[in-house]
């Protein structure tokens, strides 16, 4: 059963408009969420997090929403660029613990 | 600083056969994790070394499995007999602390992972 899902498998966009990213998740102990970015041939990289207590956090252009009722995380980048293309992962923490539970991705493509 | 390291990048043998997988962490992290991405599928854990004791092995799919991390450096993992359904990417990744401290999650580092095919 998978505890965190992203449904949207691909998403392509315009470069300089928006992009969003969505992850759902069951365990509503989770209490820590990061976004992680990986390109090909490569290993996921830590892009931006949020704890449970804000529902919002942001930097440069990347921001993530979380709307705990709802059990909904969102990655949006703007203006989005050519060299965000890659796969995005959500992962979430459960308190007392360490394991990252992820999602299965999504592939973002940022259109020149 | 360097990053985690993974050996090989990528494998291919037979079913049957054995492989080892290695991993160099980043130097002074404690913490080492093993996950693994089959194709499309989510990355899952495997286990986690502090130092070189195993302090959860829940993820490790079956006893073919065998991780070791003596001296509390680099990490092996074996697989033996490897079996069609053990392809995917093994991910070695790395902390300084582990779980979420005061200043938030304690980031892992990932290292490129290793590609392990099963023919």
């Amino acid at each position: 059963d998978q505890q965190v899902k992203q449904n949207s498998p691909s998403l392509s966009v315009q470069e300089g408009r928006i992009s969003i990213l969505n992850c759902d998740y069951t365990n509503s102990m989770f209490d820590y969420f990061l976004w992680y970015k990986k390109y090909p041939a490569e290993g996921p990289t830590f892009l931006i997090s949020i704890s449970s207590i804000k529902d919002k956090n942001e930097d440069g252009r990347f921001t993530v929403f979380l709307n705990k009722s709802a059990k909904h995380l969102s990655l949006h980048i703007v203006p989005s660029q050519p060299g965000d293309s890659a796969v995005y992962f959500c992962a979430a923490i459960a308190p007392g613990t360490y394991k990252y539970i992820f999602g299965t991705g999504t592939r973002l493509k940022v259109l020149a | 600083e360097a990053g985690v390291t993974q050996f090989p990048s990528h494998s291919v043998i037979e079913k049957g056969q054995t492989v080892t997988l290695r991993c160099d962490p980043i130097s002074g992290h404690d913490n080492l994790y093993w996950y693994r991405r089959v194709m499309g599928k989510e990355i899952k854990f495997l286990l986690h070394f502090v130092k070189e004791s195993k302090q959860d092995e829940s993820g490790m799919p079956n006893n073919r499995f065998l991780a070791e991390r003596t001296g509390g450096t680099y990490s092996t993992l074996k697989v033996q007999p490897a079996e069609l359904e053990d392809s995917g990417v093994y991910f070695c990744a790395s902390s300084q602390r582990q779980g979420i401290g005061i200043s938030g999650a304690n980031v892992l580092t990932f290292g490129a992972g290793s590609r392990l095919t099963v023919l």
